[in-house]
Order: C-alpha cells, then sequence, then structure tokens
C-alpha cells in the first residue's frame, strides 16, 4: 500500500513570493492534516481536512492556506513568504472520523526561504 | 504554553538493555496518546498509540504505559537495538480532534 506521497521534497524560494505544496493521502484515508517542523517550535499543527472541509485550524497567521479536493488530494500554500516560514512541512492522513486511527507522515517538504 | 512535554532531549542506551522514553501533558482533555519515531530527512513513523481508556500497550518490543492521574506516559522498548537509534516524539489528541500536539522530541541514541 502507498504511503502518503508530498511533492515537491525541496524547495527554495525568497521573500515575498508564495508557494504550494501537495499532498497524496493513503489511498482510502479521507482526513489530511498538515505540521510545520522547525527547530525551535518543533512540530506544530497547522490544519486538517475532512471531506474536503478545514474541521480545524491551528494558530498560523492566514497567509496560511490549505484546501482538499473530492479525491481528498490536499494542497497547503502560503503567500507571502517571510523568512521563518522556512521549515519542514509535513502532510499526514488518517482514514475517516473517529478516534483510535492514527495519523501516518508523508516524507514532508523542505522549503527553504532566500 | 507547552501541553506535551519531554523532558529528555536525549537518552543513550546500550544494545539489549531497556529504552524508556518519557513525556509528560497538561492538558486533561487529551484522550488519545502516541509515540512517533523519526528518521532525519524522513516523516515521523507511527510507534504505537493508548487510549485513555487503557493504562497499558503493548507492540512486539514496545510497551506504552498511560498514567492518567499523574499525566505521563511512557515508551519503553525491550531488547533495545541500534536500529531504534532515532528522535521519538510523544503526541495527544483530544475532544474528538485529530490535531495532534507533539513534544519536542527525544533522541535515542543505541550503543552497539
Amino acid at each position: 500500500k502507498a504511503g502518503v506521497t508530498q511533492t515537491p521534497r525541496y524547495l527554495i524560494k525568497t521573500r515575498g513570493q508564495q508557494v504550494t505544496l501537495s499532498c497524496s493521502p493513503i489511498s482510502g484515508h479521507r482526513s489530511v492534516s498538515w505540521y510545520q517542523q522547525t527547530p525551535g517550535q518543533g512540530l506544530q499543527f497547522l490544519f486538517e481536512y475532512f471531506s474536503e472541509t478545514q474541521r480545524n485550524k491551528g494558530n498560523f497567521p492566514g497567509r496560511f492556506s490549505g484546501r482538499q479536493f473530492s479525491n481528498s488530494r490536499s494542497e497547503m500554500n502560503v503567500s507571502t513568504l517571510e523568512l521563518g516560514d522556512s521549515a519542514l512541512y509535513l502532510c499526514a492522513s488518517s482514514p475517516a472520523a473517529g478516534k483510535g486511527q492514527p495519523q501516518h507522515f508523508g516524507d514532508g517538504t523542505r522549503l527553504s526561504i532566500l | 504554553d507547552q501541553q506535551v512535554k519531554q523532558n529528555s532531549p536525549s537518552l543513550s542506551v546500550q544494545e539489549g538493555r531497556i529504552s524508556i522514553l518519557n513525556c509528560d501533558y497538561t492538558n486533561s482533555m487529551f484522550d488519545y496518546f502516541l509515540w512517533y519515531k523519526k528518521y532525519p530527512a524522513e516523516g515521523p513513523t507511527f510507534l504505537i498509540s493508548i487510549s485513555s481508556i487503557k493504562d497499558k500497550n503493548e507492540d512486539g518490543r514496545f510497551t506504552v504505559f498511560l498514567n492518567k492521574s499523574a499525566k505521563h506516559l511512557s515508551l519503553h522498548i525491550v531488547p533495545s537495538q541500534p536500529g531504534d537509534s532515532a528522535v521519538y516524539f510523544c503526541a495527544a489528541s483530544g475532544a474528538g480532534s485529530y490535531q495532534l500536539t507533539f513534544g519536542k522530541g527525544t533522541k535515542l541514541s543505541v550503543i552497539p
């Protein structure tokens, strides 16, 4: 069974640009979550989508947005990039609503802002 | 305000011995706890989880213990192997949400 696939793996952007990251969940998984990992803050929750609806949002500015498509694939977008947005962005998927089902992570997109 | 804390940034253990990784939480609404292992340049890999209705869950060499009154959980790895060397993250969720709150991780080194 294929795992969570994130593209691209690496990305270099400059301040002020915008970026779109993509995530394909495990087949059959309908919940997709996004996390940001930085050395200082660790892993922080960005948002979670289920059936194309955002169910939860973390404490990030409005420059961070996302969406989910009918096939459960998800994208996240960051506009007006800042140096502090340099991080590893991780996507995770889960089968469905309900507890007791762990999230499975992709290998992430490493975003570097120059 | 760190709701999930892993107070030991690193831990070294001899191969074959027990590794014990600890995690404390402050939010009493958390009802589902997970451990993930992470190698460099890879995403976190799910190891084991426990619901708040249990106090122990085992899966092979991995056992997670939950002490709700102390708001503490621990991961035991027996016996430890060099391939277990990685960063281990404790995570928690609650109130029907999939949002995971992570600790900052503990780097485990298993010495051959």
